[in-house]
């Protein structure tokens, strides 16, 4: 069975700092691998995915993610976070031959300070 | 605009009686899904869809019933069998082309008095 690890509950980061969320996953097959994000009481939004070929990933909002087979992780990072950051964040994973469901971490609740 | 809506975004209920939330979707989507949330435990899907007609249960079904008779819409009733129901509730759906991107709805909190 799969299952996805962010050790992480929160993090606190001041304003322009670089922040990384640990991501962790099991899987006895390949998978994908995506980030979403939410903001308070409202629903996810997909940050950015990793499907195949380069195993670095980048969103339109300056985060990015590297997919580490060996270590089975998929961190996500942001060389200098905003205060429009401060959300929740999600790490998911589906099976390759079978995208029909998504298995989500617990979040990891990223706080930015001024 | 496309996307999915989730209404109400708030409601409340006293205990032993049965809520329908509602989840509708524009975007011509086959599958569609509902979660729970709760503090700390992420997102639990309880049923989901791929076609209509037919559906199927999550990891956390009980107390909770669906149906899919249209395409775009997939309403959730929480009844009264359902031990805990104060929860935030979230909608997905998907595309069928292979590794198609999950997109969700804003969401429904809803609080058992």
């Amino acid at each position: 069975a799969q299952s996805v690890t962010q050790l992480d509950s929160q993090v606190p980061v001041f304003e322009e700092a670089p922040v990384e969320l640990r991501c962790n996953y099991s899987s006895s097959v390949s998978v994908y691998l995506f980030w979403y994000v939410q903001y308070p009481n409202q629903g996810l939004q997909l940050l950015l995915k990793y499907l195949s070929g380069s195993t670095l990933v980048e969103s339109i909002n300056g985060f990015e993610a590297e997919f580490n087979k060996s270590q089975t992780s998929f961190h996500l990072r942001k060389p200098s976070v905003h205060i429009s950051d401060t959300a929740e964040y999600f790490c998911a994973v589906s099976e390759r031959d079978n995208t029909d469901k998504l298995i989500f971490g617990t979040g990891t609740r990223l706080q930015v300070f001024p | 605009d496309g996307g999915i809506t989730q209404s109400p975004k708030y409601l409340f209920r006293k205990e032993g009686q049965n809520v329908t939330l509602s989840c509708e979707q524009n975007l011509n989507h086959d599958a569609m899904y509902w979660y729970r949330q709760d503090p700390g435990q992420g997102l639990r899907l309880i049923y989901y869809s791929q076609i209509v007609n037919d559906f199927q249960k999550g990891d956390i079904a009980e107390g909770y019933s669906v149906s899919r008779e249209k395409k775009e819409s997939f309403p959730l009733t929480v009844t009264s069998a359902q031990k805990n129901p104060t929860a935030f509730y979230l909608c997905a759906s998907r595309g069928i082309a292979f590794a198609d991107t999950q997109y969700f709805g804003p969401g429904t909190r809803l609080t058992v008095l």
